[in-house]
């Protein structure tokens, strides 16, 4: 089955640029998409189609795609950045839904 | 209850059938697929199925055997049956409107708020 892998945890100063990545053989030919989670709530669309923002989703999320990596960037972390994040594809050829294991990221 | 809040029991013991249901937004049912995802501790955010607004399904391949999903447009609901749970199906349970592309590739744009089963 198709596996992608994020790193446990990244910290930051505010201010910052955060790059988050997704690991996954030949991931550049999905489209990824990154959901934000905050502690204790669901799951919110920050990027679709690897770099596509949904309507009210800030200007410093930004996502691409390429190769064996994904990466969602978030320019200038605030604290209210803090959460973790999740990459997600279509695996084609098992027909299923993949979810990496999600990266939690820390503002300082 | 709050829409798209799964409702349903939430203490269950090992070999019940898990039985929830969504109630989703009025006029979404016929545009979009639903998508069931669980997160736990161990496993993650997991995938658990998706039934279109056509009722086409599709399963997580380790739950297919026990999963049940379906959808009744009058009452704009859509439902999810495990049946045989065990400890390790105690999760938040999440109801989520999905965006199918070209028939492919499909991403979740509005999550509800989850509901935390527990097989004990």
């Amino acid at each position: 089955s198709y596996v992608l892998t994020q790193p446990p945890s990244v910290s930051l100063a505010p201010g910052q640029t955060a790059r988050l990545t997704c690991g996954g053989s030949f991931i550049g030919a999905k489209s990824v998409h990154w959901y934000q989670q905050k502690s204790g709530q669901a799951p919110v669309l920050v990027v679709f189609d690897d770099g596509d923002r949904p309507s009210g989703i800030p200007e410093r999320f930004s996502g691409s795609n390429s190769g064996n990596t994904a990466t969602l960037t978030i320019s200038g972390v605030e604290a209210g950045d803090e959460a973790a994040y999740y990459c997600q594809v279509w695996d084609a050829t098992s027909d299923q839904v993949v979810f990496g294991g999600g990266t939690r990221l820390t503002v300082l | 209850q709050e829409q798209q809040q799964p409702w349903g029991a939430r203490l269950l013991q090992p070999s019940e059938t898990l039985s929830l249901t969504c109630d989703v937004y009025s006029g979404s049912l016929s545009g979009y697929s639903w998508t069931w995802i669980r997160q736990s501790p161990d496993r993650g955010l997991e995938w658990i199925g998706e039934i279109s607004h056509s009722g086409n399904t599709k399963f997580n391949l380790s739950l297919r055997s026990r999963l049940t999903l379906s959808m009744d447009t009058p009452t704009t609901q859509v439902s999810l049956k495990l049946g045989s749970v065990i400890a390790a199906d105690t999760a938040i349970y999440f109801c989520a409107r999905t965006i199918v592309v070209a028939g492919a590739h499909r991403y979740f744009d509005l999550w509800g708020r989850g509901t935390l089963v527990t097989v004990s």
